[in-house]
């Protein structure tokens, strides 16, 4: 149980261009997913809370216009870098608590999605 | 606020030593506290997780935490280290609730045959 999915795991993109990456909880419902960035060889920092049906909460020094994130069901949670550059070339994780196991303070990680804009 | 500090970025054992991973955090309310490994290009795995029942909390793969409130520590350890333990690890606490995790900065655990 408390599996999360990301899609896709690897993408490339040009300057300029958006992307989005999907984050899925397969077997449990999520009312809030965090999505947290990597750099390589670096800890993980987190970008911002998506709260089902209501806006995402980002942190300090998190641009909102440029990380737009929708929460729209209970399991599926996308993050859209929009006009990419290749500052923004990095790892995106995200995880999703399970209210109902593990405890509501436990976080279930994705696999991750790679990142490089050219 | 809440902070995480590994001690060692870089960790180095032989194949059946004890694994000594240090965890010191700070927080202003009762913190959850958690344990990750990620292997290369992957996301993160629970290991184990305090949150407030038993303060020597046992995880998977045979790694075990101790939450020491006086020390404000939660170091992780694994009596035999194996081969397959080569990976990142990393501490995180939250307060719960819609919070995120903040992580420390990861130890790299590297078996030596």
């Amino acid at each position: 149980g408390a599996v999360v999915s990301q899609h896709p795991s690897r993408v490339i993109c040009k300057s300029g261009t958006s992307v989005k990456i999907e984050c899925r909880s397969l077997d449990f419902q999520a009312t809030t997913m965090f999505w947290y960035r990597q750099f390589p060889k670096k800890s993980l920092m987190l970008m911002a809370t998506s709260n089902e049906g209501s806006k995402a909460t980002y942190e300090q020094g998190v641009e909102k216009d440029k990380f737009l994130i929708n929460h729209a069901s209970l399991t599926l949670s996308t993050l859209t870098v929009t006009s990419a550059h290749p500052e923004d070339s990095s790892f995106y994780i995200c995880s999703a608590r399970d209210p109902l196991a593990g405890g509501a303070e436990t976080q279930y990680f994705g696999p991750g999605t790679r990142l490089l804009v050219l | 606020a809440q902070s995480v500090t590994q001690l060692g970025s870089h960790v180095s054992v032989s194949e059946g030593a004890l694994v000594l991973l240090r965890c010191n955090y700070s927080s202003s309310v009762p913190p959850y506290l958690f344990w990750y490994v990620q292997y290369p290009n992957q996301g993160l795995q629970l290991l184990l997780k305090y949150t407030s029942a038993a303060t020597l909390v046992k995880g998977i793969n045979g790694f075990e935490a101790e939450f020491k409130k006086s020390e404000t520590s939660f170091h992780l350890t694994k009596p035999s280290a194996h081969m397959r333990d080569a990976a990142e690890y990393f501490c995180a606490v939250t307060r719960g609730g819609a919070d995120g995790l903040t992580f420390g900065k990861g130890t790299h655990l590297i078996i030596q045959p």
